[in-house]
Formats: C-alpha cells, structure tokens, sequence
C-alpha cells in the first residue's frame, strides 16, 4: 500500500530533550516535506526537500533541523524543544518535478506536546 | 492581505443542500490550484485539482477564475460525511513547488 509513516505518532516531552520525528514513504517520491499546524495559523511548512541531500528551509524552521540521506526518509530533528513547538506535525511527500501531479501525500500526523 | 484566504465559517446545512465555498488568492502568476479535506485531526487529503476550464467529480464542481483571482468549490447533495475542513491550496510560480494554504473552511451537515 502507498503511503507516508510517522512515528511516533504521539509524543510528551521536556523541555530541551532531544527528539526525533521519522517519516518514511514508499512511493519513490523525490519531493518531501514537514509542516506543522496550528489553531488559527493554518498549515506551515517547515523545510522541504527535492531530493536526496537537497534540504531547504520553509517559513518556520528555527529550531528544527532535517536531513535527507536516503530518497524514502526525511526525518525531523529538535535538537532542544520548546513550549512553542507544542504543535500537530505532518510530513508529506510528492512525486516532484518529475511527476505529473502535485498532489501531496501526508502522514498521519504526530502530536507532540513539549512541556 | 493573506496569500490565500478563505471564510473559516463554520457553514452549517442540512443533509441534501447545496453549498459553495470561495478562495481568494493574492499572487496573479499562481500556477496550480487545490481542494483539500481534512477531517478533525486527521492529515489533508487531496480532494480536487482545479483546472482552469473547472471540473466535476460527482457530487463535486471545482472552478478556477483567474481575472478575479479565486477558486470554488460547489458541493451538491451534501452528505452527514461532507463534514470536515475543506482546504484551498494554492502554488506558486517557481520551482521550489511551494504550496501556500489557506486556513480551511469548517463545514458541518447536519441531519
């Protein structure tokens, strides 16, 4: 089956401990992405990646990093959460320019809450 | 102004009617155009393309118009399962592919 995974898919942390959020797609897509989203601010994109080691930041990426070693993985790293990163995270991937169609697959998302 | 800007609502209609939603997008070179679902905590999920000759996919009609700059969504026959947040995507020219959301718009049918 086609699709995007995320793990976890729930999470309560502390303050400045280090997190990883995987994701993992099996469609041979070259475009990914994060993004989180917000009561009130809507879906935010916080990097992206058009192929493998190719990374670039979104509009919110302080204090997130990625990295993009292998094409099915793209995970998202807090190095040091905080409060304000307290948010519903998607990843989502798409075949790129390569493709036909822009169509973004999302993962199921993980909610993370950072106290 | 927003890039993309939608009315949040919540629309609220009865089993069997019609209802409309807009999206007004800012950028005049915006490229491609999208309806997204997203139920409650749930991941959006592509609903529709919008092409500029607009488009149908049963009970659901897409249009695209670019002299006014804004996209529509016309949903006929609505169902309890309509329910949801109904996203407007839009991307802009370039090759970053970056897609610009909109807030969503609330939809409830009620029976």
């Amino acid at each position: 089956e086609a699709q995007v995974t995320q793990n976890p898919r729930y999470l309560i942390t502390v303050t400045g401990k280090k997190l990883t959020v995987t994701c993992s797609q099996n469609m041979n897509h070259e475009y990914m992405s994060w993004y989180r989203q917000d009561p009130g601010l809507g879906l935010r994109q916080i990097y992206y990646s058009m192929n493998v080691e190719v990374t670039d930041k979104g509009d919110v990426p302080e204090g997130y990093k990625v990295s993009r070693k292998e094409k099915r993985n793209f995970p998202l790293i807090l190095e040091s959460p905080s409060p304000n990163q307290t948010s519903l995270y998607f990843c989502a991937s798409s075949p790129g320019l390569a493709g036909r169609t822009d169509t973004q697959y999302f993962g199921p998302g993980t909610r993370l809450t950072v106290l | 102004r927003k890039e993309v800007e939608q009315d949040p609502g919540p629309f609220n209609v009865p089993e069997g009617a019609t209802v409309a939603f807009n999206c007004t997008y800012s950028n005049s070179a915006s490229q491609s155009f999208f309806w997204y679902r997203q139920d409650c905590r749930k991941e959006p999920k592509l609903l529709m393309s919008v092409y500029s000759s607009g488009n149908e996919d049963g009970r659901f009609t897409a249009q695209l118009n670019r002299a006014s700059q804004y996209i529509s969504l016309l949903i006929r026959d609505s169902k309890l399962s309509d329910s949801a947040t109904y996203l407007c995507v839009v991307r802009n020219a370039g090759n970053n592919r970056k897609l610009i959301w909109g807030l969503g718009t609330s939809l409830a049918v009620n029976p």
